[in-house]
């Protein structure tokens, strides 16, 4: 079967860094999606990787290990306003996106 | 409109009633999709349709049916709804299906079956 697993919450303080663990097994692998989603809203996208490797972008890098099947979301210099669910999904070898249930990030002033 | 709209926001629905959520995107993409979302699951892929005239089934297809007759809309049609077609309901949308390409979600839809 496929499957995605990710904490399902996380709690930090403004200002300190967090690490968001995902670990998958899916019929294939043809890249990691990392997304952002608020309370009521709809996933923004965050980051993609297909290499081994760590990604990084402003504040905010995804690290990636195939043989692995482990991929980590690091947020730094948190701020009140990254209070949301952030989700790992896995694209299969049918390059449909398998979605892990996301974990809720609550940051404390 | 910019990016990608959905219709209704929300709608209460008696069970055994026909609905069709509505999907419409300006950004060209060649590829969409519509997915559900409960409380402690992750997206599940309802249908998808990487190009206009094509459609395919995802992983919880049945109740639930699609067409794509043009780029931009992408309507999924509940033929006769269930208590357990309860969800939120988004639609998203890619340049192209698969790689390093990023889906745009809608707004979303919230569904309630009764």
């Amino acid at each position: 079967g496929q499957n995605i697993d990710q904490p399902t919450e996380m709690t930090a303080t403004e200002g300190a860094i967090v690490q968001i663990n995902c670990t998958y097994q899916t019929s294939g692998f043809n890249g990691l999606f990392w997304y952002q989603q608020h309370a009521g809203e709809a996933p923004t996208f965050l980051s993609y990787n297909v290499l081994d490797g760590l990604e990084e972008k402003g504040r905010f890098s995804s690290f990636l290990s195939r043989s692995k099947g482990y991929s980590y979301l690091l947020l730094k210099e948190l701020q009140m306003k990254d209070s949301a669910s952030y989700l790992c999904a896995v694209e299969d070898s049918n390059y449909q996106l398998i979605w892990g249930a996301g974990t809720k990030l609550i940051i404390k002033p | 409109i910019a990016g990608i709209t959905q219709a209704p926001t929300s709608q209460i629905l008696a069970a055994g009633r026909r609905m069709t959520l509505r999907c419409t995107q300006d950004m060209r993409h060649n590829a969409m999709y519509w997915y559900r979302q409960d409380l402690g699951l992750g997206l599940r892929l309802i249908h998808y349709s990487n190009t206009a005239g094509t459609t395919g089934k995802g992983e919880v297809p049945d109740g639930y049916s699609v067409s794509r007759a043009n780029t931009d809309d992408f309507p999924l049609t509940l033929a006769s709804a269930v208590p357990s077609q309860t969800s939120v309901y988004f639609c998203a949308s890619s340049p192209l299906a698969g790689g390093n390409n990023e889906q745009f979600f809608g707004p979303g839809t919230r569904l309630t079956v009764l």
